[in-house]
């Protein structure tokens, strides 16, 4: 069984503060780790796909890294606005007979208060 | 473009019925995957089809559930003889050659409630 853990479980930032938080994932066996944002009422959408060991993306004021020897990806918010509240998902691809498979986290709840 | 469409995207029906789960793909996405969260769950893979390759089945909960895909396009995912804990939320998703690590788009979803 593949272990996918993501923390905080919620966090409530005020609107102008930074934030981040984790994925943890297995460090063997690894293909790629993917980033998800799931707004209430729609559906979730792709923020990055991260495959290198050290990999840091950035799309507009959130950014992500990878760590694939210890397992972990951390998420950042900068000057976090009410719009960026949501579920931020990880999800881990083992590769191997797996390749289309994801295994997701629970997710981190993210609200930002005006 | 037009995304991943689902329908229904509500659907209510009694224990013991069957229902179909319908997903339509973004045109030219070679793989498509089904996933369901239930409450107060993670989302949990289900199935996926890459091309004319056979599907991965794994994630299946019981034989009461199956899914295909006709001509590459179209999937369709069949629940017989529902029970209270299918009810979830159902997303479908597709994407280009898996392989190549591309992100997965996602439908809306069907709410399926089972009473």
């Amino acid at each position: 069984i593949l272990n996918v853990e993501q923390s905080p479980q919620s966090l409530h930032v005020q609107e102008g503060d930074s934030t981040n938080f984790t994925c943890s994932f297995p460090s063997s066996n690894f293909y790629a780790l993917h980033w998800y944002r799931w707004e209430t009422a729609k559906s979730p959408e792709a923020l990055f796909v991260m495959t290198l060991n050290g990999d840091e993306k950035k799309k507009g004021r959130i950014s992500a890294t990878l760590n694939t020897k210890e397992g972990y990806s951390y998420l950042y918010i900068k000057g976090s606005q009410p719009e960026d509240s949501a579920t931020y998902l990880c999800a881990y691809n083992a590769g191997g007979t797996s390749y289309g498979k994801l295994t997701f986290g629970q997710g981190t709840i993210l609200t930002v208060h005006p | 473009g037009a995304g991943v469409s689902q329908s229904p995207s509500n659907k209510v029906t009694e224990k013991g019925k069957d229902v179909e789960l319908r997903c339509d793909p973004i045109s030219g996405h070679t793989a498509l995957y089904w996933y369901r969260q239930s409450l107060g769950q993670g989302l949990e893979f289900l199935i996926y089809f890459q091309g004319n390759s056979a599907p991965d089945k794994s994630g299946l909960p019981s034989d009461r559930f199956s899914a295909e895909r006709t001509g590459g396009s179209v999937s369709t995912l069949t629940i017989q003889r529902t029970q209270q804990e299918d009810s979830a939320v159902y997303l479908c998703a597709s994407s280009g050659d898996f392989y190549s690590n591309q992100p997965q788009h996602f439908g809306d979803g069907t709410r399926l409630s089972i009473l």
